[in-house]
């Protein structure tokens, strides 16, 4: 199956800062790729989608201008918490999906569990 | 995409067979059901899906009712690495969309796994 990497697995970081996370598809091309926020015992809430080379399409509540979310290329996106503070402390999952003759399921990374301290 | 149901949290012994009921009775002719899983502080994993027939895969069997308002996913022979939130989802066939349509999560069943 298709796999997908992000990176740091784990960060910690000071209230005020920003942190990025990268999503990296590795062994085929992502045309979508999506992020998840998951707080502790709950679900997976979709926080945004972004396609390749286009702005991201963010869900509702979430904001664009904290949480922003570059999709450069075909393998890798990238989301950057701005200012991050203690309430941004959560478990990131990206997830990504290929185009034309790819694959149309999505594929999850591993996630990125982020501590503001 | 319809809302499934599922209970909170199931137990299995281990080697035994592990059945996790999901109730979708507002499912839509072109909805499948998909089952997904997570493991503790890892990525949704991907287990199974299927649209009307049963399906079966190295991981497990999708039972699905012949009125589509109702599945089963079958663990047959559980070990404690099952251990696990097991999510359904119902959505229409991503290859109808071009993959776009949105995952969305509910709660899940938590699967826990005992000698």
């Amino acid at each position: 199956g298709a796999v997908v990497s992000q990176h740091p697995s784990w960060v910690i970081c000071k209230s005020g800062t920003s942190v990025k996370i990268e999503c990296r598809s590795l062994d085929f091309q992502a045309t979508t790729m999506f992020w998840y926020r998951q707080f502790p015992k709950q679900s997976l809430m979709l926080m945004a989608t972004s396609n390749e080379g286009s702005k991201a399409t963010y869900e509702q509540g979430v904001e664009k201008d904290k949480f922003l979310i570059n999709h450069a290329s075909l393998t890798l996106s990238t989301l950057t918490v701005t200012s991050a503070h203690p309430e941004d402390s959560s478990f990131y999952i990206c997830s990504a999906r290929g185009g034309a003759g790819g694959y149309n399921e999505q594929f999850f990374g591993p996630g990125t569990r982020l501590t503001v301290l | 995409d319809a809302k499934t149901t599922q209970p909170p949290s199931m137990d299995c012994a281990e080697g035994r067979a592990a059945n996790l009921p999901c109730n979708h009775s507002t499912i839509s002719g072109n909805e499948y059901v998909y089952w997904y899983r997570q493991i503790h502080s890892q990525g949704p994993q991907y287990i199974i899906h299927g649209l009307k027939n049963n399906e079966t895969n190295e991981m497990a069997s999708l039972i699905i009712t012949e009125d589509r308002k109702s599945s089963t996913l079958i663990l047959p022979h559980a070990t404690l690495r099952d251990t696990a939130v097991y999510y359904c989802i119902v959505r229409v066939d991503p290859a109808l969309t071009g993959g776009g349509n949105k995952l969305t999560f509910g709660t899940g069943t938590q699967l826990k796994v005992e000698l």
